[in-house]
């Protein structure tokens, strides 16, 4: 079964510099969700999209922004990028029809970023 | 969400069952449980969800006592390769398009031969 994409899956930055991430849901999954997760520390929700219209906001830095677009993938643009932003970057998709089960988050195999 | 509590790790061995407990006082009537395993460097992955009694599918079961304030992960004859971090999640199933996991702090399980 499709997953969820992410890419790149390794990404290594200077400080103050700009980074781009992308995130392509598993098919027909019209969510998408974005965790941070810093070293030895557990995910952290940051922003997620329903139909490409923001539906939740956590703890992303001003520096962060984020979209989804038509096609339902998701870019999580980092502007001025400091030390303590490398962490793993995680993407989730699910299907929000309103049934049961349907919320389930199904989770990428993240992209790691190293800022220096 | 309602907080979790679960011990921070746990030793095995390959062949036996092992179970975390979750404990969720503050649990809210509509609030599933839900639990994901996570793989070092690799995104969780949801094994299992339940809202009382017992629930069972190909990975694990979930009991859920009838207060609902805590609920147990079992898993059956685990190998090497369950050797990972399990999170307890507790909140609305229905995420309300796009509502946030909250993950705690979760039990890293350590698998021995």
């Amino acid at each position: 079964a499709a997953g969820v994409i992410q890419s790149p899956r390794h990404l290594m930055k200077e400080k103050r510099e700009t980074a781009t991430l992308k995130c392509y849901p598993i098919p027909r999954h019209d969510t998408v969700y974005w965790y941070q997760q810093g070293p030895g520390q557990d995910p952290q929700f940051l922003i997620s999209f329903y139909e490409k219209m923001q539906s939740d906001k956590g703890s992303i830095p001003d520096r962060f922004s984020a979209q989804q677009f038509s096609d339902y993938h998701s870019e999580l643009n980092m502007s001025s990028l400091e030390l303590g932003d490398s962490a793993l970057y995680f993407c989730a998709s699910s299907l929000s029809s309103g049934g049961i089960g349907t919320d389930t988050q199904y989770f990428g195999p993240g992209t790691r970023l190293t800022v220096l | 969400l309602a907080k979790t509590t679960q011990p921070i790790s746990m030793d095995s061995y390959e062949g036996q069952e092992v179970n975390i407990t979750c404990s969720h006082n503050n649990i809210a009537t509509n609030d599933y449980i839900t639990w994901y395993q996570q793989f070092p460097s690799q995104g969780p992955r949801f094994i299992i969800q339940g809202y009382k009694t017992k629930v069972t599918n190909e990975v694990a079961s979930l009991f859920i006592p009838a207060d609902r304030k805590s609920s147990t992960l079992s898993l059956p004859r685990v190998s090497l390769s369950d050797t990972a971090v399990y999170y307890c999640l507790v909140g609305p199933l229905i995420y309300n398009q796009g509502g946030k996991l909250i993950f705690g702090q979760g039990t890293e399980l350590s698998v021995k031969p």
